[in-house]
């Protein structure tokens, strides 16, 4: 069945360095990739999103381009702040075939000054 | 702008005790979700209402009933609430079921003692 696999964390980094996060999936077809992001106390939120192969999802400097020949999704940050601190949640889903949403275990993320 | 609006946000209760979160959205979404977070488990998903009038079961969706009451509202039941069932629970909404953003509430923290 589907499935997505990202890098455990913590990830831990300093201001102004350099972030990737791993994400691989496993699907038929060709699914929606996702990333959300959730900060503390809150529920998750869309970071960017990609639908198709070679599409790059970019938003807030953060950027993840949709790879079918390695089936990746990786996000990328050239500069991270301590405001992303958070945890990160990369995701799949169908557009047919019914409800399809599968999400990753989540990556934590901190950033210190 | 409330998007996803979910009740309580903080519960405990005690083994046995039976009590619903409530949930509703504002974005006339056809589709709505209860998810649980655990740590180190990600969001696992225990019911899904693809439509107003139909509901579905997720990955886990024992211990637990919900209510599709309208387009706007899905309720969660604990009919008889175990420690196992603590967690943090997440109403979300999406346009449609597949392949579509989802739009998460800030959560509910429920703890069963």
């Amino acid at each position: 069945g589907d499935s997505v696999t990202q890098m455990e964390g913590p990830v831990t980094l300093s201001e102004e360095a350099f972030l990737t996060i791993n994400c691989t999936y496993t699907a038929t077809g060709y699914p929606s990739l996702f990333w959300y992001v959730q900060y503390p106390g809150e529920g998750l939120q869309l970071l960017l999103k990609a639908t198709k192969a070679d599409d790059k999802g970019s938003n807030k400097g953060f950027e993840a381009t949709y790879r079918k020949e390695t089936t990746s999704f990786h996000l990328e940050k050239g500069s991270v702040q301590v405001s992303d601190s958070a945890v990160y949640f990369c995701a799949l889903s169908r557009r047919t075939g019914g409800f399809k949403t599968i999400f990753g275990a989540g990556t934590r993320l901190f950033v210190k000054a | 702008n409330a998007g996803v609006t979910q009740t309580p946000k903080f519960q405990v209760l005690k083994t046995g005790q039976s009590m619903t979160l409530q949930c509703a959205q504002d974005m006339n979404h056809n589709s709505m979700y209860w998810y649980r977070q655990d740590p180190g488990m990600g969001l696992r998903l225990i019911y899904y209402s693809a439509s107003e009038g139909t509901t579905d079961k997720g990955e886990v969706p024992n211990g637990y009933n919900v209510s599709r009451l309208n387009k706007r509202e899905f309720s969660l039941r604990l009919e008889s609430a175990a420690p196992s069932q603590t967690s943090v629970y997440f109403c979300a909404s999406s346009e449609l079921s597949g392949g579509n953003t989802i739009y998460f509430g800030e959560g509910s923290w429920l703890t069963v003692v």
